[in-house]
């Protein structure tokens, strides 16, 4: 069936450190890479998300990229801050109009000032 | 422009019982999905709902129910409660497309607790 792996399940780094997040999906289908975050007791938001006929996107700090071949996909994040800290997840979906989203298990982000 | 909101926030319930939760989507979407977040875990999808129909259903027995109204809101019934599905249920609204899908919104969750 489908899955999505994520690794690390944790990360800590200091103010200013890049971090990095890895993902891999199963569905060689999936064309739509979403990336959400969610803080301690909030609902997940969307922080960038790339669909399968690009290979990178970025938006200021953040930048997501995209391997078809290998069925990976990581999340960048540069220059990293106190308020970047909390759980980051991956997600894969087919481009079947109507989205199926497969989570990945989370990564908790710790940014220390 | 409304987000999309849940109600209650909080639920309490016992083995056996019955619940069902709520969800408005986001002003402008037509689209609704159930997500499932245990303690710890990545959101896993339920259902998903379209013109008052169930479009997609994922890995999750017949307790679990929907409907979607003609105002696109949106409910979520689970019967015969078991202690496994007290969890964070989450309603993401969206609108179908073709090239361009228009991103999932989530909601703020409600926190079922089975006692």
């Amino acid at each position: 069936g489908e899955n999505v792996e994520q690794h690390p399940s944790t990360l800590s780094v200091q103010e200013g450190d890049s971090a990095v997040i890895k993902c891999t999906y199963s569905d060689s289908a999936s064309n739509y890479f979403p990336w959400y975050k969610q803080e301690l007791g909030k609902r997940p938001q969307l922080i960038i998300d790339i669909r399968s006929n690009v290979g990178e996107k970025k938006d200021q700090r953040i930048a997501v990229t995209l391997n078809k071949t290998a069925k990976h996909f990581s999340l960048h994040i540069t220059e990293t801050q106190p308020e970047d800290s909390a759980v980051y997840f991956c997600a894969a979906s087919r481009d079947t109009g109507f989205q199926k989203l497969v989570f990945g298990t989370g990564t908790r982000l710790l940014v220390s000032p | 422009d409304a987000g999309v909101t849940q109600s209650p926030t909080h639920l309490i319930k016992t083995r056996g019982q019955q619940v069902t939760l709520r969800c408005s989507p986001k002003s402008g979407h037509d689209t609704v999905s159930w997500y499932q977040q245990a303690l710890g875990q990545g959101p896993q999808f339920i259902f998903q709902y379209y013109e008052e129909e169930e479009r997609q259903r994922g890995n999750f027995p017949d307790r679990f129910s929907g409907h979607q109204f003609p105002n696109y809101s949106s409910e979520l019934n689970v019967n015969a409660l078991l202690l496994g599905d007290s969890a964070l249920y989450l309603c993401a609204s969206s609108t179908p497309g073709t090239e361009n899908q228009e991103t999932q919104y989530f909601g703020p969750g409600t926190r079922l607790l089975v006692l």
